[in-house]
């Protein structure tokens, strides 16, 4: 089993779509979790951090399930510029600088 | 500016030339890594060093060496490339105080 896992997608949505994606992770011992976005060939960037509480920024929200080690990325009124590659990505107590990355999950807004 | 930067982005090489890809970056960062990023298995950690002269391996670090003789450089050498070595390579940085990494552009690499 990977340590963090995503649908790969492609999730096709209409501009103005919600769409949710979805990563489990398999190390109870986690200890930070966030969404990072990649563009096509470039490196991928910090979206949002994902707390216990959940969080939102803007038409974006994070959820945290740590009893199903679940965790969620909602995008409201989503927009031709969020197609994208996102990034599960967790990280364990201690290790160092130890981050394990989901394969991502492909959305592609369109008009 | 905050950044990282890597050199060369583009690099096409045959089997067994020794080559190396830097990396810098201008944040006064402590830690910093090497990724690899294949199709289907993600962002891979190859090494990391947690400050100067502290280097660790991380998930493949077979076939790759690094060291880190200045807090702000982080080269990758490959002493003898093959073509299993091909692949799309991240730098990335981050503080002590947060988990953010800060990724350089990437160096997509082809050994023939």
């Amino acid at each position: 089993r990977k340590e963090v896992e995503q649908d790969p997608g492609p999730f096709n949505v209409p501009e103005g779509a919600t769409v949710a994606f979805n990563c489990t992770y398999s190390n109870s011992a986690s200890q930070s979790f966030f969404w990072y976005r990649q563009d096509c060939r470039k490196e991928p960037k910090l979206l949002m951090s994902v707390y216990s509480s959940g969080n939102e920024d803007g038409r974006f929200t994070a959820q945290l399930n740590r009893a199903s080690q679940y965790i969620s990325l909602l995008i409201r009124d989503s927009k031709l510029s969020d197609s994208a590659t996102y990034l599960c990505v967790v990280a364990g107590r201690g290790g160092g600088n130890k981050l394990t990355f989901g394969t991502g999950t492909q959305l592609k807004v369109e008009l | 500016e905050a950044q990282v930067t890597q050199n060369p982005r583009y690099l096409i090489t045959v089997t067994g030339k020794k080559l190396t890809v830097t990396c810098s970056q201008n944040m006064n960062h402590e830690y910093m890594s090497w990724y690899r990023q294949d199709p289907g298995l993600g962002l891979r950690q190859i090494y990391y060093s947690m400050n100067v002269e502290v280097t660790d391996k991380g998930d493949v670090p077979e076939g790759y060496k690094v060291s880190r003789k200045e807090k702000r450089n982080f080269p990758l050498i490959l002493e003898s490339p093959s073509p299993n070595q091909t692949s799309l390579y991240f730098c990335a940085s981050r503080g002590t105080t947060d988990y953010e990494q800060y990724f350089g552009p990437g160096t997509r690499l082809t050994v023939t």
